[in-house]
This record gives structure tokens, sequence and C-alpha cells, in this order.
């Protein structure tokens, strides 16, 4: 009950087009979800983050969909750009206060935006 | 401001030896994480430290340890090292907040031969 499954594996989006990665969860505890960024030889670095009591936040291109019914949540990239190539991982994590707080993580998508 | 700090970068350690690896969380935060990342399993939590106090462990034998000092230093141990505990070990630091995010460090690549 714990897994988040992420699709695609990996992406090919032209310059200027929409990236669009989708995560799913089973655990109805969750409440914190955010979306990390990872280049090469460099650790995840946190780009956008959402509680289950909004449906979309938005920050610059990126913005993040989520549908609380359907446990799905997903990132959208808006004009991307070749320096967005790197791969994506979706988390989700349950409250802090619960003592358990560790973030569960997608498989991981591959994104390459062709100039 | 300083980012996550994670010594050493790389390590190469023969089977069966021990190995300790460190992490510098940003100044002022309190909770410091670990994960590991494989190609194959991905990126997994192994445990996380809060006020010097572990506060949540994943799925991982008690070969792998860890403790978190008064300055909110974090260090992992690995014992009896296994060829597939090869992997980018990185280390997670948080304000301890609601709504505050995790920042990770730049994580230490170990190589078990």
């Amino acid at each position: 009950q714990q897994q988040v499954k992420q699709s695609p594996q990996s992406l090919i989006v032209q310059k200027g087009g929409i990236s669009i990665i989708n995560c799913a969860y089973e655990n109805t505890a969750f409440d914190y979800f955010p979306w990390y960024q990872q280049f090469p030889g460099k650790g995840p670095a946190l780009l956008i983050a959402i509680r289950p009591d909004v449906s979309e936040k938005k920050e610059g291109r990126f913005t993040i969909s989520f549908n609380k019914s359907a446990k799905q949540f997903s990132l959208h990239i808006m004009d991307s750009q070749p320096g967005d190539s790197a791969t994506y991982f979706c988390a989700a994590s349950p409250p802090m206060d619960t003592g358990r707080r560790a973030l569960t993580f997608g498989s991981g998508t591959r994104l390459q935006v062709q100039p | 401001k300083a980012g996550v700090t994670q010594t050493p970068r790389y390590l190469i350690k023969t089977r069966g030896q021990q190995v300790t690896l460190s992490c510098s969380p940003i100044s002022g935060h309190r909770s410091v994480s670990w994960y590991q990342q494989t190609p194959g399993q991905g990126l997994q939590f192994l445990f996380e430290y809060f006020s010097e106090t572990q506060r949540n462990k994943g799925n991982f034998p008690g070969r792998f340890s860890g403790r978190q000092f008064s300055n909110s230093r974090s260090e992992m141990n690995v014992s009896t090292l296994e060829l597939g505990d090869s992997a980018l070990y990185l280390c997670a630091s948080s304000a301890g907040q609601k709504g505050q995010g995790y920042t990770f460090g730049s994580g230490t690549r170990l190589t078990v031969v």
C-alpha cells in the first residue's frame, strides 16, 4: 500500500511542447506530494509540491494537477526546454505528525527535450 | 545558504568491509533522512533522524544503521558490505515543520567490489 506508480518511463518532447508525467498512489494516508528533478551526478531537487486540499498548483512553467478521488497526480511542464532534460520523480509522504514521515518515490521518468 | 553536504562523494570498498558516510544538513534543519538509489530499486527510504532520535526506519537489514549528532550532522554506517550495497546514498534535510520539503545532497557513490 506504500507504492507510487509513475509513467511513462521515458518521454521525448520537442522544444516548446508540453511534457506530462503521471503518478498514482494507493495509500490514502499520504498528504504531501512533491516532484523532484534529478540531473546526472546530482541529488534530486525539489521542483514543486502539493497537498490534497487543492486540485492544482502552478509555479512558473511547472504545474501539478491532483485528483484525490482517483488517487492520481501529474506534472505538466509547459514550453519544455532542452535544459529540462532530466529524470523526474514523483513522491508521496504521510503527514509530518504521524512519526512515519518518509518519501515513497515513483520509479522515475527520463525526459528528453529535443531542440 | 549552504546546501546539504555529503562526504565523501565517491567510495570504493571491498565486500565484507564496513563504511561510514557523512551528511551535514542545511543550517537550522533538524531532520535528516537517508535514501538509497539504485537502477533496479530506485529511491528507497533508509531512515530519518530528528533531534538525535531515529524517528522512522525503512525496510533495510540491520547492517544499515545511522546516528545524528547534537549539531544535526548525521552519519550512516553499513557493515559487512555486500555487492548489492553498491548504490548512490542520498541524504536529505528538512526543517521538520509542516509544509517544509526535503533538500537533497549530491550523494555518496558507493561501489562494493
